[in-house]
């Protein structure tokens, strides 16, 4: 079965850096474009950033662009998001995601069960 | 990117039908692009449960229905059930090629 397990969240203070990562297993990594997702505490869903099947493509929110780098090791199945500058804003927990198929127009299906990422001083 | 605009909040009764809205604008909700539906109980990872507008996941009850009209689409859970009670969230892909999703809706079982 698809599963996906996030890892890499903590604290960490304004302006540092972290790196999340997702191991994925039970389908084929390289098929699939994956995705991260966010959600403050109380709050909705927010999309952060996708990547392509072959890491040819990549996309982000405005509020990552700049901050963020999304990649992808397709030998080791995993997912990777650099999250540089933090800011208190940027508390939530992140989700990774699959790509339903392999365009970045199919909605993510299978999701892990998120990392916390806590940005204060 | 604005996210796409839900009601706080509906209720229903075990039996009943409630009917989730998700209004955007002609850049993503009303534009070729899929529309999916997201559950979320407490505590847990959402779960996709439309997508492109109409279609269910394999598992998905039928109770689970979506639709669209212009730049509004909308998820309609029929027989309510209490395991329904949880947080749901539209998404749309958007002419940008990127990802919005709405505010959510708390769907209370009474």
């Amino acid at each position: 079965q698809v599963q996906l397990v996030e890892s890499g969240g903590g604290l960490v203070k304004p302006g540092g850096s972290l790196r999340l990562s997702c191991a994925a297993s039970g389908f084929t990594f390289s098929d699939y474009y994956m995705t991260w997702i966010r959600q403050a505490p109380g709050k909705g869903l927010e999309w952060v950033s996708y990547i392509s099947s072959t890491s040819s493509y990549t996309n982000y929110a405005d509020s990552a662009r700049g901050r963020f780098t999304i990649s992808r090791d397709n030998a080791q199945k995993s997912l990777h998001l650099q999250m540089n500058s933090l800011r208190a804003e940027d508390t939530a927990v992140y989700y990774c995601a699959r790509g339903r198929c392999r365009g970045t127009s199919c909605p993510p299906d299978y999701w892990g069960q998120g990392t916390l990422v806590t940005v204060s001083s | 990117q604005s996210a796409l605009s839900q009601p706080p909040s509906v209720s229903g009764s075990p039996g009943q039908s409630v009917t989730i809205s998700c209004t955007g604008t002609s850049n993503d909700v009303g534009s070729d692009n899929g529309v999916s539906w997201y559950q979320q109980p407490p505590g847990t990872a959402p779960k996709l449960m439309i997508y492109d507008v109409t279609n269910r996941p394999s598992g998905v009850p039928d109770r689970f229905a979506g639709s669209k009209s212009g730049n509004t689409a909308s998820l309609t859970i029929s027989g309510l059930q209490a395991e329904d009670e949880a947080d749901y969230y539209c998404s749309s892909y958007t002419n940008s090629a990127s990802w919005v999703f709405g505010g959510g809706t708390k769907l209370t079982v009474l």
